[in-house]
């Protein structure tokens, strides 16, 4: 089956630090990729997605790269301010189902001034 | 203003007692799911419902029972055969792509 696989947290950083968080997946097919941030108290949002192999999705300074060859789609931002501090979340959605997502557990940044 | 709401934001329940957390949304999206999220274990799927009328188990159904009689609403009851309820619970809806869009959630504890 599907899964996830994401670094774990916390992710200790300091205000203008460069960040990486790094995802792994394992799919039958050729899934959609995303990161999702969830800030404290609240539900999830979209943060980026790629739905093919060597696309960028970015958004507010993050970014990642849909990696076929390791199966990967790192999170990175160069350089984080105090309101990134959040729970991020690594998911795959394989497009030949139901658009039922995995999700990896979720790694939780936290950037101090 | 489109969107999802969940209520109430904090639920407290008692021993043995039925309760039902609200999900309603106006984005015209025809899927719904419940998630069940527990510090460092991500979401867990408990229900989805693709289209009204219709609804299926996900990976945690025991103790949970919904409804989805308008495309608008998709409650959750949890029973009291859910022996561990405490946790923070997410309703998500999608317009059959694979992007999902959360509510604010609902935390729910135990007396």
């Amino acid at each position: 089956g599907n899964s996830v696989t994401q670094m774990e947290g916390p992710v200790t950083l300091s205000e203008e630090a460069f960040l990486t968080i790094n995802c792994t997946y394992t799919a039958t097919g050729y899934p959609s990729l995303f990161w999702y941030v969830q800030y404290p108290g609240e539900g999830l949002q979209l943060l980026l997605k790629a739905t093919k192999a060597d696309d960028k999705g970015s958004n507010k300074g993050f970014e990642a790269t849909y990696r076929k060859e390791t199966t990967s789609f790192h999170l990175e931002k160069g350089s984080v301010q105090v309101s990134d501090s959040a729970v991020y979340f690594c998911a795959l959605s394989d497009r030949g189902g139901s658009y039922i997502p995995t999700f990896g557990r979720g790694t939780s940044l936290i950037v101090h001034p | 203003d489109g969107g999802i709401t969940q209520s109430p934001k904090y639920l407290f329940r008692k021993e043995g007692q039925n309760v039902t957390l609200s999900c309603e949304q106006n984005l015209n999206h025809d899927a719904m799911y419940w998630y069940r999220q527990d510090p460092g274990q991500g979401l867990r799927l408990i229900y989805y419902s693709q289209i009204v009328n219709d609804f299926q188990k996900g990976d945690i159904a025991e103790g949970y029972s919904v409804s989805r009689e308008k495309k608008e609403s998709f409650p959750l009851t949890v029973t009291s055969a859910q022996k561990n309820p405490t946790a923070f619970y997410l309703c998500a809806t999608s317009p059959g792509s694979e992007t999902q869009y959360f509510g604010p959630g609902t935390r729910l504890l135990v007396l």
